[in-house]
């Protein structure tokens, strides 16, 4: 199946600070990706939809300038969490799907542990 | 709008014993489902979906589920679960105003012991 990377798959950084996740489709290009943010043992949920060349669709709640999306190539989205706070800790999933197949599924990253101290 | 429900935090199996996870969905038209596996601290992996045709549908690692379109059903099983089958399960389903977008259940936690 097609495979989707995303890094980096833990960080802790400082509150205050700024940091970028990267999801990458590796052998498909992908026109739209999506963020998952996933507390413990809880269900994903979905966050923004990352359009290439165009703006990222946040899902109600989630604050566009906090999580910036950028979706600048066919294969790479990015996440960047800004003026991070404890409560922005969690588990950050991205997933894509290859749009060129017919009703495939969506594959996902291994995830990123994010844990502002 | 589409939505998928999970009715059990947690199964707990012994090994060697049948393995089943249960999913009803909710949705206008026909249903795209998905069934995902996550191990502890990693992302989604796909098991398997069901898009049309047989009720039936084989998938990844021994697993199955069957499509019961009057019980609104979509159950994964495995006639006989092992011990590295301990993990998070997710069904899903797709939502038809957006063609990219999963709807996710809450998750059942699979427990297998040996």
């Amino acid at each position: 199946g097609a495979v989707v990377s995303q890094h980096p798959s833990r960080v802790i950084c400082k509150s205050g600070t700024s940091v970028k996740i990267e999801c990458r489709s590796l052998d498909f290009q992908a026109t739209t990706m999506f963020w998952y943010r996933q507390f413990p043992k809880q269900s994903l949920m979905l966050m923004a939809t990352s359009n290439e060349g165009s703006k990222a669709t946040y899902e109600q709640g989630v604050e566009k300038d906090k999580f910036l999306i950028n979706h600048a190539s066919l294969t790479l989205s990015t996440l960047t969490v800004t003026s991070a706070h404890p409560e922005d800790s969690s588990f950050y999933i991205c997933s894509a799907r290859d749009p060129w197949r017919e009703n495939t599924e969506a594959f996902f990253g291994q995830g990123t542990r994010l844990t502002v101290v | 709008a589409q939505s998928v429900a999970q009715p059990e935090d947690q199964v707990n199996v012994a090994e060697g014993n049948p393995l089943t996870v249960k999913c009803t969905y909710s949705v206008s038209g026909n249903p795209y489902l998905f069934w995902y596996v996550q191990y502890p601290n990693r992302g989604l992996q796909f098991l398997l979906k069901y898009i049309t045709g047989d009720n039936l549908v084989k998938g990844s690692y021994g697993f199955e589920a069957e499509f019961n379109k009057s019980q609104t059903s979509f159950h994964l099983k495995k006639p006989s679960a092992l011990v590295s089958d301990s993990a998070l399960y997710f069904c899903a389903v797709r939502d038809l105003s957006n063609d990219y977008k999963l709807s996710f259940g809450a998750g059942t936690t699979v427990t297998v012991r040996a």
